[in-house]
C-alpha cells in the first residue's frame, strides 16, 4: 500500500522569504511523484512531479522539489515566496495501480 | 481549449435527494476519477474508471453511483444514502497509456446540503 504524509497542517511565511513543505511517502518501490496547488473554491493544478532520473525537478511558478530515496521525502522549496502563493499544497504518490494517493494538504499563508 | 468541465459549481439539494454532478473531459484521455474534499482530509477516492462501461470503487464509494457510457464523460450521482454529502467534489482524468498517475482537475462542484 502507498501513503503520503503532509507533517504541517499550516505554514506561515513572510513574503519574500524562502519556504519548504515537507512530504513524505511510503511505497515499496521508485514511486511517481507529484506536488499540486489549489486556490480557493478551485481545483488542483500540477506544480512539478518526479517520475525518474535527476532527483532536483523543477516546476512552475518557481518551485522546485527534491527527491530523497533514503529519507522517503519529496519536499517542496521555494527561494522566495510571493503573496500570489498563498494556497493549499497537496502531495501525491503513486506506485504500481497508478491511482494516486493524495497527503492531507498544507496551507501556506503569506504574510506582507 | 482542452480541458475538464465541471458542473454545476455550486448546488444546493435537500435531504433524501439524489443529485447528479456532471464532468465532461475533451483530453481524449481514457480513465476518470472522482474524489471528494473536506477541510483538512485531503482528497478521497469515491470512484474511477480506466475504461468505457468499466468502473472500480474507491475509497469511499458508499452512497454514490456513477457510469462511463462515454469516453468524455463521467458523472456522479450523490444518492440519499450519503449521510454526510456536504462537500467540495473534484473530477480529474489521466492518460493511462502513460501509467504515471498525473491527474488533470476540473474546478469542482461544491455540494451543500440544507
Amino acid at each position: 500500500a502507498q501513503s503520503v504524509t503532509q507533517p504541517d497542517i499550516h505554514i506561515t511565511v513572510s513574503e519574500g522569504a524562502s519556504l519548504e513543505l515537507r512530504c513524505n511517502y511510503s511505497y515499496g518501490a521508485t514511486p511517481y511523484l507529484f506536488w499540486y496547488v489549489q486556490s480557493p473554491g478551485q481545483g488542483l493544478q500540477l506544480l512539478l512531479k518526479y517520475f525518474s532520473g535527476d532527483t532536483l525537478v523543477q516546476g512552475i511558478k518557481g518551485f522546485e522539489a527534491e527527491f530523497k530515496r533514503s529519507q522517503s521525502s519529496f519536499n517542496l522549496r521555494k527561494p522566495s515566496v510571493h503573496w500570489s502563493d498563498a494556497a493549499e499544497y497537496f502531495c501525491a504518490v503513486s506506485g504500481g495501480s497508478y491511482i494516486p494517493t493524495f497527503g492531507r494538504g498544507t496551507s501556506l499563508i503569506v504574510h506582507p | 481549449d482542452g480541458g475538464i468541465t465541471q458542473s454545476p459549481k455550486y448546488l444546493f439539494r435537500k435531504e433524501g435527494q439524489n443529485v447528479t454532478l456532471s464532468c465532461e473531459q475533451n483530453l481524449n484521455h481514457d480513465a476518470m476519477y472522482w474524489y471528494r474534499q473536506d477541510p483538512g482530509q485531503g482528497l478521497r477516492l469515491i470512484y474511477y474508471s480506466q475504461i468505457v462501461n468499466d468502473f472500480q470503487k474507491g475509497d469511499i464509494a458508499e452512497g454514490y453511483s456513477v457510469s462511463r457510457e462515454k469516453k468524455e464523460s463521467f458523472p456522479l450521482t450523490v444518492t440519499s444514502a450519503q449521510k454526510n454529502p456536504t462537500a467540495f467534489y473534484l473530477c480529474a482524468s489521466s492518460m493511462t497509456s502513460r501509467h504515471t498517475g498525473e491527474l488533470f482537475f476540473g474546478e469542482g462542484s461544491r455540494l451543500t446540503v440544507l
